[in-house]
């Protein structure tokens, strides 16, 4: 039940395309949904996140699209750049201080000129 | 990362000697913890401290132990380290906890001969 599962491992989009991460999660007391970023050689950086009481989020080109009957989460990032290039993880967690973040195994996202 | 510092960045360990990561952080958060990254299995929590001398496992614990006698650093120590140890060592710190997310360091890499 603590499990979120992420998908796909690896995405390769042309620039100007719309890459989709999606994922999916069991535990309905999850009250917080954060995507990292993360580049090669540096520590994952928080992107974006959301919480339940909305079901979508943008900022910038990045929009979070969130279906809490379906339980499931994904990230789209518009008009992607080569510099969109990164590992994403989805994570997922619930309300107290003691609670920790649930990672998804990531996605390696590549976007070719 | 700003408030967070990892030491040392890269590190060549011999088979059975003992060694220890430092993390350091300058904003007084509560939380603090311990993640190893591997391909193909992402972001695994081996301990974290929710104050001083208050600590407990994450998931990949085996080998590895922690401590935190001052707010500001949290150490991690492999007692006889492994070939299996071999990975990147991430560090990550949180004011409230899960909820509100994490703010990551920039890794030490480890290798393990």
């Amino acid at each position: 039940q603590q499990q979120v599962k992420q998908s796909p491992q690896s995405l390769i989009v042309q620039k100007g395309g719309i890459p989709i991460i999606n994922c999916a999660y069991e535990n309905t007391a999850f009250d917080y949904f954060p995507w990292y970023q993360q580049f090669p050689g540096k520590g994952p950086a928080l992107l974006i996140a959301i919480r339940p009481d909305v079901s979508e989020k943008k900022e910038g080109r990045f929009t979070i699209s969130f279906n809490k009957s379906a339980k499931q989460f994904s990230l789209h990032i518009m008009d992607s750049q080569p510099g969109d290039s990164a590992t994403y993880f989805c994570a997922a967690s619930r309300q107290g201080g003691s609670e920790k973040l649930v990672f998804g195994k990531g996605t390696k996202l590549t976007v070719n000129p | 990362d700003a408030g967070i510092t990892q030491s040392p960045r890269h590190k060549v360990t011999e088979t059975g000697t003992p060694v220890t990561l430092r993390c350091h952080q300058t904003e007084n958060h509560r939380y603090m913890y311990w993640y190893r990254q591997d391909p193909g299995h992402g972001l695994r929590l081996i301990h974290y401290s929710y104050g001083v001398k208050d600590t407990d496992k994450g998931e990949v614990s085996d080998g590895y132990s922690v401590s935190r006698s001052k707010t500001e650093d949290f150490l991690l120590t492999l007692e006889s380290a492994t070939s299996s140890q071999t990975s990147v060592y991430f560090c990550a710190i949180s004011r409230t906890g899960g909820n509100y997310g994490y703010t990551f360091g920039s890794g030490t890499r480890l290798t393990v001969v």
